[in-house]
């Protein structure tokens, strides 16, 4: 079973800033499998990637996916009041389909 | 597409959860599978398991002996079944429609709480 870890565990940033959320995986992971998630405050996640780099439908552009292998980066070029949230990510695997990353915090700084 | 649980909000230790996942905007009948999701109080996602309509199932190898996913075509909705539960099921409780292997719409989930 491959385990996902995020890395920071919190972030702490202004808005305007660029942040960067790291997923690093036990072991290779197609890029095809892996997905990213933002959770608000009382909601849902919500997939804001899939595929390492695709953009879900409505997503802004200033997020964006990259990585291959063991390496993923969740990148929002300038952040918004609205993005400061929980971020998960996800692969896709065999015998336990998904398995999530433990999240990381972004908050305000 | 849009979804929504329900079920009872409290479940007595040792007996069993049941919830149900009405889906909107979409038939459960087209080709995608459908999801569980939990997540327990203050920490981090959990996948349960998925049900496509023909009644195909995959579930979590840690959950698969108390779980049991059913579809309800007729009534375009899909439910769960938990058993024996204890305090360490208590979580908020998704229902997923699934995409290409990741999750794509969430319902608003449904907290349940054993006693």
């Amino acid at each position: 079973e491959i385990v996902l870890t995020q890395s920071p565990g919190t972030l702490s940033l202004s808005p305007g800033e660029r942040a960067t959320l790291s997923c690093r995986a036990s072991q290779s992971v197609s890029s095809n499998y892996l997905a990213w998630y933002q959770q608000r405050p009382g909601q849902a996640p919500r997939l804001l990637i899939s595929g390492a780099s695709s953009r879900a439908t409505g997503i802004p552009d200033r997020f964006s996916g990259s990585g291959s292998g063991t390496d993923f980066t969740l990148t929002i070029s300038r952040l918004e009041p609205e993005d400061f949230a929980v971020y998960y990510c996800q692969q896709y695997g065999s015998s336990l389909l998904y398995t999530f990353g433990q999240g990381t915090k972004l908050e305000i700084k | 597409v849009q979804l929504q649980e329900s079920g009872p909000g409290l479940v007595k230790s040792s007996e069993t959860l049941s919830l149900t996942c009405a889906v909107s905007g979409g038939s459960i009948s087209s080709d995608k599978w459908w999801s569980w999701v939990r997540q327990p109080p203050g920490k981090g996602l959990e996948w349960i398991g998925e049900i496509h309509h023909s009644g195909r199932t995959n579930y979590n190898p840690s959950l698969k002996s108390r779980v049991t996913i059913s579809v309800d075509k007729s009534n375009n909705h899909f439910s769960l079944k938990l058993n024996s539960v204890t305090a360490a099921d208590t979580a908020v409780y998704y229902c997923v429609s699934n995409g290409a292997w990741c999750l794509d719409y969430w319902g608003q989930g449904t907290l349940v709480t054993v006693s």
